[in-house]
C-alpha cells in the first residue's frame, strides 16, 4: 500500500512562503498526489492535485520531481488563516477499489 | 457550505440508543465515503460507495451500518455503541471512486456516546 510521510508540525510567520514536503516512496504508476487543508472540527478541503512536474492554482503550487517519490506543497505569503493541518494523499487501489488513505498530516502554525 | 451537507452537526446518544447520521450532496458526484476522525488521530476510512454500490468496508463493526439509497444520499445507522467511538464523523463525495478526482467533505457530525 502506498504510504505517505510528512513532518508532524511546522512554524512560519505571516508573509513567508511555506513549503511542506511529503514522501511517498511506493507511489504507483497511476496514483495522483492530492493535498488537503483541515481546520479544527471541519472536514478537509481540497487544495491542489498533480501527477508530475508542477501544478499551480490560485492558492498553492505543487512540485513533483521526475521520480514522483515525493512532492512539495508551496504556500506563498501565508497568513494567520493558513494555520491548519495539511494532508498529502496518494491513492491505493487494492483489488481495483480506490482507497483514499490520509496520513497524520502536518500541523502548520503561522505566527504574527 | 461545501456542497456536502451533514446532519446533525452534533449528536449525543446513549449506549442503547439507535440513531442515524445523514449526508447529502447535490454536486452530481457518484462516489460517497464515511470517515471517522478521533482526537489526534488520522482520518480513518470506514466505507466507500461508488454508484450506490458499497465497494469498501474497512473492517468496521456491524454496529455501524451504512446505507446509500441513491448517489446523492448516504446514511450511517448507529446502534449499541460505546463511548470510545465518540469522534467526528465525516462524509465526503467525489465524481467517481478514482484517484484523479478530488474529494469534497462535509463539516462532519460530532458524535458523543454517553
Amino acid at each position: 500500500l502506498a504510504k505517505t510521510t510528512q513532518p508532524i508540525s511546522m512554524d512560519s510567520y505571516e508573509g513567508q512562503e511555506v513549503n511542506i514536503t511529503c514522501s511517498h516512496n511506493n507511489i504507483a504508476t497511476n496514483d495522483y498526489i492530492t493535498w488537503y487543508q483541515q481546520f479544527p472540527s471541519q472536514g478537509p478541503r481540497f487544495i491542489i492535485q498533480g501527477y508530475k512536474t508542477k501544478v499551480t492554482n490560485e492558492v498553492a503550487s505543487l512540485f513533483i520531481p521526475a521520480d514522483r517519490k515525493s512532492s512539495t506543497l508551496s504556500l506563498p505569503r501565508v497568513s494567520l488563516s493558513d494555520t491548519a493541518v495539511y494532508y498529502c494523499l496518494v491513492g491505493d487501489k487494492p483489488g481495483g477499489s480506490y482507497i483514499p488513505t490520509f496520513g497524520r498530516g502536518t500541523s502548520l502554525i503561522v505566527h504574527p | 457550505e461545501t456542497g456536502v451537507t451533514q446532519t446533525p452537526r452534533h449528536l449525543v446518544m446513549g449506549m442503547t440508543n439507535k440513531k442515524s447520521l445523514k449526508c447529502e450532496q447535490h454536486l452530481g458526484h457518484n462516489a460517497m465515503y464515511w470517515y471517522k476522525q478521533s482526537a489526534k488521530k488520522p482520518l480513518e476510512l470506514m466505507f466507500v460507495y461508488n454508484f450506490k454500490e458499497q465497494t469498501e468496508n474497512n473492517s468496521v463493526p456491524s454496529r455501524f451500518s451504512p446505507e446509500c439509497p441513491n448517489s446523492s444520499h448516504l446514511f450511517l445507522h448507529l446502534h449499541t455503541l460505546q463511548p470510545v467511538v465518540s469522534a467526528l464523523y465525516l462524509c465526503a463525495s467525489s465524481q467517481e471512486n478514482r484517484g484523479d478526482y478530488g474529494y469534497t467533505f462535509g463539516s462532519g457530525t460530532r458524535l458523543t456516546v454517553v
